[in-house]
């Protein structure tokens, strides 16, 4: 297996500008989480889905936020407007069960000018 | 305030020195993990832990659980350079129940 797959690598992007982040989950695997990561605030989960369902989206910052789960082998998180304080390491993974070992993607570096 | 509290938050050792990092909550863990994340990368698991009092080695690598399994420390014997990375632990409070990640430890192993 290719492991946690997310896309793009990098982003740059203008404040208010749309952005989707992309991420194809490990195959079999029933969790699939979004984090967020900055020197300042470390490693922050944003949302969880089980079996495709969101499980739990405390995390999620401001309604400008959102996450779906279309189906087992893909997810998006989208950020409509963003804003310079977005600008952050998004990480993507995914795990059998939510409490087993988490494999993550290589992450998304966004930075919001 | 964080569930799982790490410490130190940055460690700078020389090659060949021990380092010991730390892993804290006033909460009971059912399994508590050690992940590594090195720069550019996402974290990679490196243990699991489940019983209260279990040791684990991963070659200079130990791992520790509390007894009442409310705390972890992660022990590595001469360090090099390689291990330089960012340590996190994470714990589930209950079978089933979603991971919670410390803030982590910053380690510089400098050669």
């Amino acid at each position: 297996d290719a492991g946690v797959i997310q896309s793009p690598r990098h982003e740059v992007t203008e404040m208010g500008q749309e952005v989707t982040l992309r991420c194809k989950p490990i195959s079999g695997h029933n969790s699939l989480f979004w984090y967020r990561q900055t020197m300042m605030r470390g490693l922050e989960l944003l949302i969880y889905f089980n079996n495709n369902v969101p499980i739990d989206d405390s995390g999620m910052p401001e309604d400008r936020f959102s996450a779906k789960m279309p189906n087992a082998s893909f997810s998006t998180l989208k950020i409509q407007p963003s804003e310079p304080r977005d600008s952050a390491v998004y990480f993507c993974a995914s795990s059998r069960y939510r409490d087993t070992e988490a494999f993550f993607g290589q992450g998304t570096r966004l930075t919001v000018v | 305030t964080q569930l799982l509290e790490q410490s130190p938050q940055f460690l700078s050792i020389q090659e060949g020195e021990n380092l010991t990092v730390y892993c804290n909550s006033s909460s009971v863990f059912s399994s508590l993990q050690w992940y590594r994340q090195e720069p550019g990368e996402g974290p990679v698991l490196l243990v699991t832990v489940v019983t209260g009092g279990e040791v684990k080695k991963l070659k200079r690598l130990t791992f520790q659980f509390g007894d009442a399994r409310k705390d972890s420390s992660l022990h590595i014997t001469a360090a090099q350079p390689g291990d330089t990375g960012l340590y996190l632990c994470a714990g589930a409070r209950a079978a089933g129940n979603k991971l919670t990640f410390g803030g982590g430890t910053r380690v510089l192993v400098k050669p």
